[in-house]
């Protein structure tokens, strides 16, 4: 089955400065990867996705890049904030799933400081 | 537009019992999803329910159970709690294929 891994478990930055949080996935038919905020007591929130047919994708200050060929994605928050704080979680499912089985990684705790 | 509501919010139960977690899913959204979250890890899928049916399933046991009803919104049943059972549950509904919208979850916790 998909198997995702994500890096960094933390990250600590200064506002201002850019965020990068990097996963890889296992299984080649996976083309559609979501990644989610997740603030302390709450669900996880849709930020942003990106399906295998494009390899970026934007969103004011948020990024996702995608290398099908790697079998790596990776999110991009610039200018961050401190209301970005949160934890963020890359996943990753497949068309034979309707997209409904989401894989995810083990989750990045981002910290950005005044 | 109400979101993905779910109950209850936090609970308490001893290992042995059996539990029922409630989901009614975002407005026009006829799919449902449960997925557990231990403490510190990612979500794992449970399984996914679409015109009342199980469709999907996860690496859990029968211990797990759900249901789907007419109205779309759903229960999740767990049996013989055991202690790692303790976990977030989250609740997340779709239109169909395509992104996943969460609930705030149920914690529950096994003594």
């Amino acid at each position: 089955g998909e198997n995702v891994e994500q890096h960094p478990s933390t990250l600590s930055v200064q506002e201002g400065d850019s965020a990068v949080i990097k996963c890889t996935y296992s299984d080649s038919a996976s083309n559609y990867f979501p990644w989610y905020k997740q603030e302390l007591g709450k669900g996880p929130q849709l930020i942003i996705d990106i399906r295998s047919n494009v390899g970026e994708k934007k969103d004011q200050r948020i990024a996702v890049t995608l290398n099908k060929t790697a079998k790596h994605f990776s999110l991009h928050i610039t200018e961050t904030q401190p209301e970005d704080s949160a934890v963020y979680f890359c996943a990753a499912s497949g068309e034979n799933t309707g997209f409904q089985k989401l894989v995810f990684g083990t989750g990045t705790r981002l910290l950005v400081s005044p | 537009d109400a979101g993905v509501t779910q109950s209850p919010t936090h609970l308490i139960k001893t290992r042995g019992q059996q539990v029922t977690l409630r989901c009614s899913p975002k407005s026009g959204h006829d799919t449902v999803s449960w997925y557990q979250q231990a403490l510190g890890q990612g979500p794992q899928f449970i399984f996914q329910y679409y015109e009342e049916e199980e469709r999907q399933r996860g690496n859990f046991p029968d211990r797990f159970s759900g249901h789907q009803f007419p109205n779309y919104s759903s229960e999740l049943n767990v049996n013989a709690l055991l202690l790692g059972d303790s976990a977030l549950y989250l609740c997340a509904s779709s239109p169909g294929p395509g992104e996943l919208f969460f609930g705030e979850g149920s914690r529950l916790t096994v003594l």
